[in-house]
C-alpha cells in the first residue's frame, strides 16, 4: 500500500525567501511521484513529476523536487517565493501496477497551504 | 487543456435524494478517474474505469457508483446522498492509453456539492 505524508498543513513566507514544501512517501513497489498545484476554484495542475529518469526534476514556475531514496522523501522547493505561489499543493504517489500495465489512481497527501507574506 | 469538463459545476440536494455528475472527456482517453477532496484529507480515489463498461473501487467507494457506457463519458451516482458525501468532485483522466503509474494526470474543474 502507499501513503503521502505532507509536513505542515500550512507553511507562510515571505515574498523572495526559499519555499520549502516537504513530502515523505511510503511505498511497497519503486514509487512514481507527483506535485500538483491548485489555485483557488480550479482543478489541479501538474508542477513536475519523479518517474526514475533524474532524481532532481525540474518543474513548471521555477519549482524542483528531489527524490530522496534513503529518506523517502520528495520535497518541492523554490528558490525565490513569488505573491502567485500563494495556493495548495499535493504530493501524490503512483497506485498499484496491474499485469496490463494500468494504475489505479493517485494517493494523495493532506495538502499544504502555501502563504506569501508581502 | 486536456478537454475535461464536469457538469453540474454546483449542486444542492437534500438527504436520500439520487445525484448523477457527469465528466467529459473530448480525446477519447482510456482512463478515467473519480475523486473527492474533502479539507484535512486531500483528494481520495472513488472509483475509476479502464475502459467502455470497465470500472473499479478505489479507497472510498462506499455510496458512489459509476458507469461507462461511452469513451467520452464517466458518471458518477450518490444512489441516496447523505451529508457526509458533501464534498469536492474532481474528475480525471490519465495521458496515455495506458494508463500506466507514470502517466500525468490531468483534472476537471471540479463539481461542489452540497447534501442538506
Amino acid at each position: 500500500a502507499q501513503s503521502v505524508t505532507q509536513l505542515g498543513s500550512h507553511v507562510s513566507v515571505s515574498e523572495g525567501a526559499l519555499v520549502l514544501l516537504r513530502c515523505n512517501y511510503s511505498s511497497s513497489v519503486p514509487p512514481y511521484l507527483f506535485w500538483y498545484v491548485q489555485y483557488p476554484n480550479q482543478g489541479l495542475q501538474l508542477l513536475l513529476k519523479y518517474t526514475s529518469a533524474a532524481t532532481l526534476v525540474k518543474g513548471i514556475n521555477g519549482f524542483e523536487a528531489e527524490f530522496k531514496k534513503s529518506e523517502t522523501s520528495f520535497h518541492l522547493t523554490k528558490p525565490s517565493a513569488h505573491m502567485s505561489d500563494a495556493a495548495e499543493y499535493f504530493c501524490a504517489v503512483s497506485g498499484r501496477v496491474y499485469s496490463g500495465g494500468g494504475a489505479d489512481g493517485l494517493t494523495f497527501g493532506k495538502g499544504t497551504h502555501l502563504i506569501i507574506q508581502p | 487543456d486536456a478537454g475535461i469538463t464536469q457538469s453540474p459545476r454546483h449542486k444542492v440536494t437534500e438527504t436520500g435524494t439520487p445525484v448523477t455528475l457527469r465528466c467529459h472527456q473530448t480525446e477519447n482517453h482510456r482512463y478515467m478517474y473519480w475523486y473527492r477532496q474533502d479539507p484535512g484529507h486531500g483528494l481520495r480515489l472513488i472509483h475509476y474505469s479502464y475502459g467502455v463498461k470497465d470500472t473499479d473501487k478505489g479507497e472510498v467507494s462506499d455510496g458512489y457508483s459509476v458507469s461507462r457506457s461511452k469513451t467520452e463519458d464517466f458518471l458518477l451516482t450518490l444512489e441516496s446522498a447523505t451529508s457526509s458525501q458533501t464534498s469536492v468532485y474532481f474528475c480525471a483522466i490519465s495521458e496515455s492509453a495506458s494508463g500506466g503509474p507514470t502517466d500525468t494526470q490531468y483534472f476537471g474543474p471540479g463539481t461542489r456539492l452540497t447534501v442538506l
